[in-house]
């Protein structure tokens, strides 16, 4: 079975530009989850989908982020403009919206992609 | 304020002996806890997770403890391996969830 599948892999952009990340889930996964992680920093939540609706989004910097999950699968993270301090690795994750606390906590995760603005 | 904490940002552990990564956590509401994984240029992984209603879980040569009173968490892996060389990451989960990452802790297992 197919993992969290995320592109690009790296991007380095200039300031200013924008930016997108694709993400993948799980196939049957409901739930999406989208992560920055700092550097020598854990994983910190950016946004939470349960199928297309965007359920926690309260750590989103709205002003120049956005994010979409069309049809409930697939998920699109965009950055406009980017700046130097967004140079991170942003990660997805999916996991089961299953009735079961251990199912719907354990989140799958892609490899990332890591940006640098600069 | 970072509500997770690893204290240990590094571990160095012989091959064979035992590992011991630590956790603590400041919200009394978190109810279950999770050790993530992580070699370079891949993601975390799950490893182990455990409720707060239990004091340990065990799973092969991984088990965590869990220390509720103290707020405190530990994953203990014996026997070490080289293989298992990587970033550990504890993490809790509230009511609504929502997962909270420590800052991870580095462990290299010397041959």
């Amino acid at each position: 079975e197919a993992g969290v599948v995320q592109s690009p892999r790296y991007k380095i952009i200039e300031k200013k530009q924008p930016v997108a990340f694709w993400c993948n889930p799980i196939s049957g996964h409901n739930t999406l989850y989208w992560y920055r992680q700092n550097l020598g920093q854990g994983p910190e939540l950016l946004i939470r989908y349960e199928n297309e609706e965007a359920v926690d989004d309260s750590q989103l910097p709205k002003d120049r982020f956005s994010a979409e999950r069309l049809k409930g699968v697939d998920s699109t993270l965009k950055i406009q403009p980017a700046e130097l301090g967004d140079s991170a690795v942003y990660l997805c994750a999916s996991s089961l919206d299953g009735t079961q606390r251990e199912a719907k906590n354990i989140q799958y995760f892609g490899a990332g992609t890591r940006l640098s603005v600069l | 304020d970072q509500q997770v904490k690893q204290n240990s940002p590094s571990l160095s552990v012989q091959e064979g002996r035992i590992s011991i990564l630590n956790c603590d956590y400041t919200n009394s509401m978190f109810d279950y806890f999770l050790w993530y994984k992580k070699y370079p240029a891949e993601g975390p992984t799950f490893l182990i997770s455990i409720s707060s209603i239990k004091d340990k879980n065990e799973d092969g040569r991984f088990t965590v403890f869990l220390n509720k009173s103290a707020k405190h968490l530990s994953l203990h892996i014996v026997p070490s391996q080289p293989g298992d060389s990587a970033v550990y990451f504890c993490a809790a989960s509230d009511w609504a969830n929502n997962l909270f990452f420590g800052t991870g802790t580095r462990l290299t297992v010397i041959p």
